[in-house]
């Protein structure tokens, strides 16, 4: 079965360089999160979508922007990188149900290392 | 707020023995899911086992099943024949049920070692 793609798998980027993150959901699927696990911890929610429009946030930084496409792919836009941005970011997909609560497919996440 | 707590940062299980994973959660929403997942050396995360709130009847996949205990806001994962492919770190996590795109909120993790 298709699962959730991510680009690129692994980036290595400078202190205050610009990194674009794409993620792909499972085809049918209209909801895409993006989550950040850094070192030893667990993933922390950054950002959703639902039908291209913004569903929830969390955490996420005023550096970071994200969008979801016409065809349901997603991009995180991440600004000025701080050392503390190396983390493993992960998108999730899933398929909306009426009230929500609908099961989130990992993809296989980014490793950001920013130098 | 929602909160998830697992207390056992690391646990160990012989091959083909079984083990049980505890998490425990705090939550003034009554309806709501909650989600094993693990995440093995490879770094995905993979999801083992769902259960609704809702439903009384605990879940079950194969080896693994739960101990649900609403009431209790307690929610543990047993995992019956321990593989060594079980090898992972264990998340639990928590989702309100309230709109599309809801946020999981994950407990710090158990890491588990299957040992031969």
């Amino acid at each position: 079965a298709a699962g959730v793609i991510q680009s690129p798998r692994h980036l290595i980027k400078e202190k205050r360089e610009t990194a674009t993150l794409k993620c792909y959901p499972i085809p049918r699927h209209d909801t895409v999160y993006w989550y950040q696990q850094g070192p030893g911890q667990d993933p922390q929610f950054l950002i959703s979508f639902y039908e291209k429009m913004q569903s929830d946030k969390g955490s996420i930084p005023d550096r970071f922007s994200a969008q979801q496409f016409s065809d349901y792919h997603s991009e995180l836009n991440m600004s000025s990188l701080e050392l503390g941005d190396s983390a493993l970011y992960f998108c999730a997909s899933s398929l909306a149900v009426r009230g929500g609560g609908e099961t989130q497919y990992f993809g296989p996440g980014t490793r950001l290392l920013v130098l | 707020a929602q909160t998830v707590t697992q207390s056992q940062p690391e646990m160990s299980v012989q091959e083909a023995e079984t083990v049980t994973l505890s998490c425990t959660y705090d939550t003034s929403e009554n309806n709501y899911y909650l989600f094993w997942y693990k995440q093995p050396p490879s770094r995905q995360m993979i999801l083992v086992i769902r259960q609704e709130a809702y439903k009384q009847q605990n879940a079950t996949e194969n080896r693994f099943s739960v101990n649900f205990q609403k009431a209790a806001k307690s929610f543990s994962l047993k995992i019956s024949d321990s593989q060594l492919g079980d090898t992972a770190m264990y998340f639990c996590a928590f989702i309100r049920i309230y709109n599309q795109g809801g946020k999981l909120i994950f407990g710090q993790g158990t890491e588990l070692s299957v040992k031969p």
